[in-house]
């Protein structure tokens, strides 16, 4: 069974920093692409960033460019989300997701979701 | 603020259809595959339609999805209790280099 387990959430004060992981297994993990998507309660769906199957192509939201990283370590079958210079508008429950795709170059939505982590920035 | 337009909210009483639409532009769906999550209450997302029209394995054919130019649509026939959701449309947007989704659609079996 495909499953993906996210922790590292909690609350932060603005402008502090938070990596979040994601623990993913029943899949080859090394062999997909990878996302975050993150949503205020209440509110949409917000695509976050992305992450190739190579590990070597990134895609960020504008929101999150030049504060958040992500990056995979295959060995470990995690995916990881390094948030800096938090802000309050970042306060949302984050999903990892799996692509369908397992093609390189190639996203193909999402399959299979994570449980969601809240993160809250607040002081 | 999200680039795909969808109805705030649909409803119907058991047995009955609904269709959900999803405005996008030139730069996404015209060029895209589309694709579907439902989001039950207090859950995370599950996919419901990807690559247009294509429903994952268990995913019953009540569900079905369309694209046509910039919009695409889902749509539910027979409405069940357990369909009472909300569902997100989106697919990838090229100028934004992107995965971009839809403002979110409440469906509601009354």
């Amino acid at each position: 069974e495909v499953q993906l387990l996210e922790s590292g959430g909690g609350l932060v004060q603005p402008g502090g920093s938070l990596r979040l992981s994601c623990a993913a297994s029943g899949f080859t993990f090394s062999s997909y692409a990878m996302t975050w998507v993150r949503q205020v309660p209440g509110k949409g769906l917000q695509w976050v960033s992305t992450l190739s199957v190579s590990g070597i192509d990134t895609y960020y939201a504008v929101s999150v460019k030049g504060r958040f990283t992500i990056s995979r370590d295959n060995f470990k079958n995690t995916l990881y989300l390094q948030m800096n210079s938090l802000r309050a508008d970042d306060t949302a429950v984050y999903y990892c997701a799996k692509d369908r795709s397992h093609v390189n170059g190639i996203l193909d939505g999402f399959d299979c979701w994570g449980q969601g982590i809240m993160v809250t920035i607040s002081s | 603020q999200s680039v795909l337009t969808q109805p705030p909210s649909a409803s119907g009483t058991p047995g009955q259809g609904v269709t959900i639409s999803c405005s996008g532009s030139s730069s996404n769906i015209a060029r895209n595959y589309v694709y579907w999550y439902q989001q039950l209450p207090g859950t995370a997302p599950k996919l419901l339609i990807y690559r247009n029209n294509q429903r994952p394995s268990g995913v019953p054919d009540r569900f079905s999805g369309s694209k046509s130019g910039t919009s695409a649509s889902l749509a539910i026939s027979g409405l069940r209790s357990e369909d009472e959701a909300d569902y997100y449309c989106s697919t990838w947007d090229d100028s934004l280099s992107g995965y971009v989704f839809g403002t979110g659609t409440e469906v509601t079996v009354l």
